[in-house]
């Protein structure tokens, strides 16, 4: 299939172990905060979500932190899996014109090492 | 359907060659957005439709893109005059309604080159 991840940074971790992938973002007046999971010749998934006023938010094997002071977003994925091997990408949105707009950022690619 | 689907999935123009990209969102989805991912990028805004009505079209690059909703389901993006760097997938995405869009459902997009 289509390589999404061409000329990515990339994460390489060893099944099992804990990933944490990290992302700048610019706008400090966006509502929340969405990370999405792309996988070869797929549209973007999306993961998980969180809203400009929490710091932490947990999911299944994944958590989000966001830190408003230096403008980072980090996703935590716990006991990494061969079926996490994608592109991740992190997105603001907010309100612009009446309804929701999502901005992506620059993508992660995951490499899960068996 | 289940999801959302875009057709077709490939598609080959001839650089000045007009194409047609088709989105069919999830039944009853009042948002629908359009968007254009380089390799290696990650997607950029195109166009956002609220049933209809075309909100947003800040994202289109040139007067050669047009995209349409006429009815308020399906939706065609049109590039007219194609040129090199047109070549990309074209992701649809859509959305139960228009304040819950962190919540898109994406189709797989067309990959569209043009030579």
């Amino acid at each position: 299939g289509e390589s999404v991840g061409l000329h990515l940074p990339t994460l390489s971790v060893q099944e099992g172990d804990n990933s944490i992938i990290n992302c700048a973002y610019s706008n400090s007046a966006s509502d929340y905060f969405i990370w999405y999971k792309q996988e070869s010749g797929k549209g973007p998934q999306f993961i998980i979500d969180i809203r400009s006023n929490m710091d932490k938010r947990q999911g299944q094997r994944v958590t989000v932190l966001l830190n408003k002071t230096v403008k980072h977003l980090s996703l935590q994925i716990a006991a990494t899996q061969p079926g996490d091997s994608a592109v991740y990408f992190c997105a603001e949105g907010g309100y612009s014109g009446g309804y929701q707009k999502v901005t992506f950022g620059i993508g992660t690619k995951l490499q899960v090492i068996p | 359907g289940a999801g959302v689907s875009q057709s077709p999935r490939y598609k080959v123009a001839k650089r000045g060659q007009d194409v047609a990209l088709r989105c069919d969102p999830i039944s009853g989805h009042v948002s629908l957005f359009w968007y254009q991912q380089a390799l290696g990028q990650g997607p950029e805004f195109l166009t956002y439709f609220q049933n209809e009505a075309q909100l947003d079209k800040s994202g289109l690059p040139s007067d050669r893109f047009f995209a349409e909703r006429p009815e308020g389901s399906v939706s065609t993006l049109k590039i007219q005059r194609t040129q090199q760097e047109d070549s990309a997938v074209y992701l649809c995405a859509s959305s139960l309604d228009r304040t819950r869009a962190y919540g898109y459902t994406f189709g797989s997009g067309t990959r569209l080159t043009v030579v």
